[in-house]
Parts: C-alpha cells; sequence; structure tokens
C-alpha cells in the first residue's frame, strides 16, 4: 500500500477484555515502530522490531503487552486485560532499510471502559 | 531528565511573521534528529530531518543542530495559519534507530 494502515481506527474494549492492534507498514520497510499517544502529549515509545527481530522492548509499560511482526512485515500489538489507563492513541510507523525516518499510520483510538 | 525537552506553548505568531521552535535533547549519542507536525486528531507528518551541524532548509522551513549544545530548532518564515499545528522533535537514541520524542509545541498563528 502507499502508506502505513493500522486497523482498527477506534476500539472500545470493557477493562479486562484482551485488544489486538494491527500494523501494516509501507511495502519494503525494514523498521517497525509502536508508540502510544495520551492526550495532549508526545508520542512515547513501547517498541520496535527491525524486519522480525524485536531490538527493544523497553518501553512496553507491564507484561501485559505484547508485540510481534512474525514475518517482518504486519506487526500485531496485543494488550491483555486492558485498564483504563491503557486509553490512548497507539501510532505504528515504519522506515526504510533500518533508516531513521519513519513514516507514521492514523492510528488506532483504544478507550477503555 | 526527559530524553527530549520542549517547551509546551501555546506559541503565538503573528500570520507573516517567523515562528521559532526549539528542543534539547540529553543523548550525546544521538545522530539523527527530526522535525514532525501534527495537526489536532491527525497522526504525525514527517517534515524535516537533519544529521549534521548547521542549517538545512526546505521552502519555508529550516532545522538548525548545534549538537555541541545538544539543541535543535525549527525556523519556520512567513507563518501561515495552516501552520497552526504542533511541533514535535524527535530523535535517534544512541547510533540505533529507536526514535524518542518530546512533548511537542503547540504553534498558533495569528490571522
Amino acid at each position: 500500500g502507499a502508506g502505513v494502515s493500522q486497523s482498527p481506527r477506534y476500539k472500545v474494549a470493557k477493562r479486562g477484555q484482551d485488544v489486538a492492534l494491527r500494523c501494516d507498514p509501507i511495502s519494503g520497510h525494514v523498521s517497525l515502530f509502536w508508540y502510544q499517544q495520551a492526550l495532549g502529549q508526545g508520542p512515547e515509545f513501547l517498541t520496535y522490531f527491525q524486519n522480525e527481530a524485536q531490538l527493544d522492548k523497553s518501553g512496553l509499560p507491564s507484561d501485559r503487552f505484547f508485540a510481534e511482526r512474525p514475518e517482518g512485515s504486519v506487526s500485531t500489538l496485543k494488550i491483555q486485560r486492558t485498564q483504563q489507563e491503557d486509553s490512548a492513541v497507539y501510532l505504528c510507523a515504519s522506515s526504510p532499510t533500518g533508516g531513521p525516518e519513519a513514516f507514521f499510520g492514523q492510528g488506532t483510538r483504544l478507550t477503555v471502559v | 531528565q526527559k530524553e527530549v525537552e520542549q517547551n509546551s506553548g501555546p506559541l503565538s505568531v503573528p500570520e507573516g511573521a517567523i515562528a521559532s521552535l526549539n528542543c534539547t535533547y540529553s543523548d550525546r549519542g544521538s545522530q539523527s534528529f527530526f522535525w514532525y507536525r501534527q495537526y489536532s486528531g491527525k497522526s504525525p507528518e514527517l517534515i524535516m530531518s537533519i544529521y549534521s551541524n548547521g542549517d538545512k532548509e526546505d521552502g519555508r522551513f529550516t532545522a538548525q543542530l548545534n549538537k555541541a549544545s545538544q539543541y535543535v530548532s525549527l525556523l519556520i518564515r512567513d507563518s501561515q495559519p495552516s501552520d497552526s499545528a504542533t511541533y514535535l522533535c524527535a530523535v535517534t537514541h544512541g547510533r540505533g534507530d529507536k526514535i524518542i520524542f518530546g512533548k511537542g509545541t503547540r504553534l498558533h498563528i495569528l490571522p
């Protein structure tokens, strides 16, 4: 596709429910990043992949958060037993050939009620 | 200390004037520096990247980098109302590709 695609665009989850957020990066992009953005804040780093390797997951806030990119393309961010503090926009970005310029998808707005 | 610091604003600038946005970072090993623009309710959009000391110009935008002072700035000349947005400074962490963002500066161009 022409850009980074994220789905769903909006997700409402009941507290305690598990959710899965999908990111389809720009074709051929090597690096893929996940960020969490709360209202009025900058994007907070969660994790990043180079191809299928998860090189850094230091930003994942708890062990309820898990990300994977098994074939080096599409990535899924999974949040187990969602809590209200997980409500945020989850942004995915990808960059080419391991280079640093990252391009963002439209984000998934998660609301936990 | 936050790794990337920006004044949250809002910064109000008259239309046609120069808007100056500033950012400091803590990691001396950072190699790449970026400015993203984010409109309300939208995702960040890359507008400038800079990798070496000095100035880099692209249209009405100029990015400035001073690694010794750990300082990055963005100048917007001939500011337009459409420039009203939040501007995010971002830097790579160490020598890798991990990108860390500041909280952003809200810019408001006054017509």
